[in-house]
């Protein structure tokens, strides 16, 4: 079946770079692209950038300066980076399946804190 | 950027009722929306897909409607595992979600 899992630091210090995988399994990555998208706590996601199917990416303007997603097809695995971490940028950070503009399956999610 | 405004931001109501949750663009996206819940520690769920199309699985008490910048999820019979926040998602510029409605139960 279809599952996606997010793996990654729980902590992670002001202006330093935030690493994630993203590891999937029952599906390819070459069929369908993943979005990561990330939730502050008690407010609405934001989609943060897509690696598509053909292995091109995408990323939400306010944060391309800053988010590079690649991936490892051979290993099934999606990873975002992301740098100059400040506080704002705590939340739960998810990996989902994009079919099309809709993202039917997600992962857990991540709970990432930045603070010194 | 497309901005999506979901009224109300809070909505109580009662087993049984019928419930009307909407979600307004900030220009025309096309039917270019989806709705998720999500429930208190969880993920967030696809319910419905390009405007009205019901997710697999998903209970056909949910429905949704639309056009232009004006959108609708309806639950026709609320129950309580309905409780939740609701968010609505669009992907016709960009990609999008609302603030969400909380649904509580009366």
């Amino acid at each position: 079946q279809v599952q996606l899992k997010e793996s990654g630091p729980g902590l992670v210090q002001p202006s330093e770079t935030l690493s994630l995988t993203c590891t999937v399994s029952g599906f390819s990555l070459t069929s369908y692209s993943v979005s990561w998208v990330r939730q502050p706590s008690g407010k609405g996601p934001e989609w943060m950038g897509r690696m598509w199917y053909d292995g091109d990416t995408a990323y939400n303007s306010a944060l391309k300066s800053r988010l590079s997603i690649s991936r490892d097809t051979s290993k099934n695995q999606v990873f975002l980076k992301m740098n100059s971490l400040q506080t704002d940028d705590t939340g739960t950070y998810y990996c989902t399946r994009d079919a099309t503009g809709s993202w039917d399956y997600w992962g857990q999610g991540v709970m990432v804190t930045v603070s010194s | 950027d497309i901005q999506m405004t979901q009224s109300p931001s809070v909505l109580s109501a009662s087993v049984g009722d019928r419930v009307t949750l909407s979600c307004k663009a900030s220009q025309n996206i096309n039917k270019n929306l989806d709705w998720y819940q999500q429930k208190l520690g969880e993920a967030p769920k696809l319910l419905i897909y390009f405007t009205n199309n019901l997710q697999t699985g998903i209970p056909s008490r949910f429905s949704g409607s639309g056009s232009g910048t004006d959108y609708t999820l309806t639950i026709s019979s609320l129950q309580p595992e309905d409780v939740a926040t609701y968010f609505c998602f669009q992907y016709n510029s960009g990609d999008t979600f609302g603030a969400g409605t909380k649904l509580e139960l009366k």
